[in-house]
């Protein structure tokens, strides 16, 4: 079955701190992985995607890791914001849709809190 | 630009009762989503459109309907609402076949089912 697994569920911490989440999955076929930010009460919005050859991508402060082999990834958040709360979601791309299109297997998603 | 549009943002429906949830995107994206988000799970596409005229069914297609007469819209019918559909339902569009196209999100769409 494919599943898409995060964790910690949840994590809190102090502003300027770093973090690390984490996204194992098993989804097969593979084409890309993806990760989101899910501000409260907004759609998600990605920050990276990243296909089976590249092992790192970055988009400011998140830096995403992935390791096909494992099938695990990682995103990295660099001196943290009041405004990186959010959840975090990791999002794997497999076979393709009748008709075109990706299907897309998401987690639950990391509920991340930065406070003062 | 508006991005991906949906109404209403929140809306309260009695067991039987039919509604359509409306998405519009104004990017001139040929594949369109509707996904459903219940707390503590994962995002389940529901039905997705490939262009004008064509839908398909997603993993959780029962009791919705959907149609694309043009490229801008893709509403959500529900004929007769039950409690198992009280959700956070999201529209999203994406602009191609290519493996990774980015999907731009609508800001959800909260329906209670009483």
């Amino acid at each position: 079955k494919n599943q898409v697994e995060q964790s910690p569920q949840s994590l809190i911490i102090l502003e300027g701190k770093n973090c690390t989440l984490q996204c194992n999955y098993t989804v097969s076929p593979f084409s890309n992985l993806r990760w989101y930010k899910q501000d409260t009460g907004r759609g998600p919005v990605s920050l990276t995607i990243m296909t089976f050859s590249e092992n790192t991508k970055s988009n400011g402060r998140y830096t995403a890791t992935l390791d096909a082999d494992t099938k695990q990834s990682s995103l990295h958040i660099t001196a943290s914001q009041l405004s990186d709360s959010a959840s975090y979601i990791c999002v794997v791309s497999g076979f393709i849709l009748t008709g075109g299109g990706n299907k897309l297997t998401f987690g639950t998603g990391t509920q991340l809190k930065v406070e003062l | 630009n508006a991005g991906v549009t949906q109404t209403p943002k929140f809306r309260i429906l009695k067991i039987g009762q039919s509604m359509t949830l409306q998405c519009a995107q104004d990017m001139n994206h040929n594949y369109m989503y509707w996904y459903r988000q219940d707390p503590g799970m994962g995002l389940k596409l529901i039905y997705y459109s490939v262009g004008a005229g064509i839908t398909d069914k997603g993993e959780v297609p029962n009791g919705y309907n959907v149609s694309r007469s043009t490229t801008e819209d893709f509403p959500l019918r529900l004929e007769l609402a039950a409690p198992s559909q009280t959700s956070v339902y999201f529209c999203a569009s994406s602009d191609g076949r290519s493996g990774a196209n980015v999907l731009t999100f609508g800001a959800g769409s909260r329906l209670t089912v009483l």
